[in-house]
């Protein structure tokens, strides 16, 4: 079966650092896609990879190895705006995006 | 309009009842998708379309029907609403296939909020 992985939840500091993860087991592999979601809005796409290695754009980066079927989210200097949920998604041989359930990240000031 | 419109915003319906979602983008993408979003379990694709008259069955395709007269418009039918049916539902679109460059991302709606009673 498809299966992405990624925990329900975490909590950090504003103006920290905070790493997400994601592990996927899918049928074929055609890129992945981090989006975020504020309570209650629609998704809204951050970054994608298709190739191993770290893509950076701005505050955030993402992170991909093939080979682990893993990925990672990087946010640096976080703002109480970043408080939202992160969703890992994978684009299977079908071009479908088959969907981690999201992690809730909690900003503390 | 710009981007991915859904109508209505929200909606409370009786078990039973036939209620049709509207969704309708501007972007010229080929694709579209419909999502529920349920607590604890990420989006989950009901129905796709790839392209203006073709359509497939997502995850969770039973208990609803989705058509694509032309490359704008893609609604999303209960025929016979049930509770289980209580949902935050999604349209998105995309240019696919994703070939000659680009990721394919998909671009979503506001969502449609539906409680079924």
């Amino acid at each position: 079966g498809q299966n992405i992985d990624q925990p329900t939840e975490m909590t950090a500091t504003e103006g920290a650092i905070v790493q997400i993860n994601c592990t996927y087991q899918t049928s074929g592999f055609n890129g992945l896609f981090w989006y975020q979601q504020h309570a209650g809005e629609a998704p809204t796409f951050l970054s994608y990879n298709v190739l191993d290695g770290l893509e950076e754009k701005g505050r955030f980066s993402s992170f991909l190895s093939r080979s682990k079927g893993y990925s990672y989210l990087l946010l640096k200097e976080l703002q109480m705006k970043d408080s939202a949920s992160y969703l890992c998604a994978v684009m299977d041989s079908n071009y479908q995006l088959i969907w981690g359930a999201g992690t809730k990240l909690i900003i503390k000031p | 309009i710009a981007g991915i419109t859904q109508a209505p915003t929200s909606q409370i319906l009786a078990a039973g009842r036939r209620m049709t979602l509207r969704c309708t983008q501007d972007m010229r993408h080929n694709a579209m998708y419909w999502y529920r979003q349920d607590l604890g379990l990420g989006l989950r694709l009901i129905h796709y379309s790839n392209t203006a008259g073709t359509t497939g069955k997502g995850e969770v395709p039973d208990g609803y029907s989705v058509s694509r007269a032309n490359t704008d418009d893609f609604p999303l039918t209960l025929a016979s609403a049930v509770p289980s049916q209580t949902s935050v539902y999604f349209c998105a679109s995309s240019d696919f296939p994703k070939g000659g460059g680009g990721s394919g991302e998909q671009f979503f709606g506001p969502g449609t909020r539906l409680t079924v009673l």
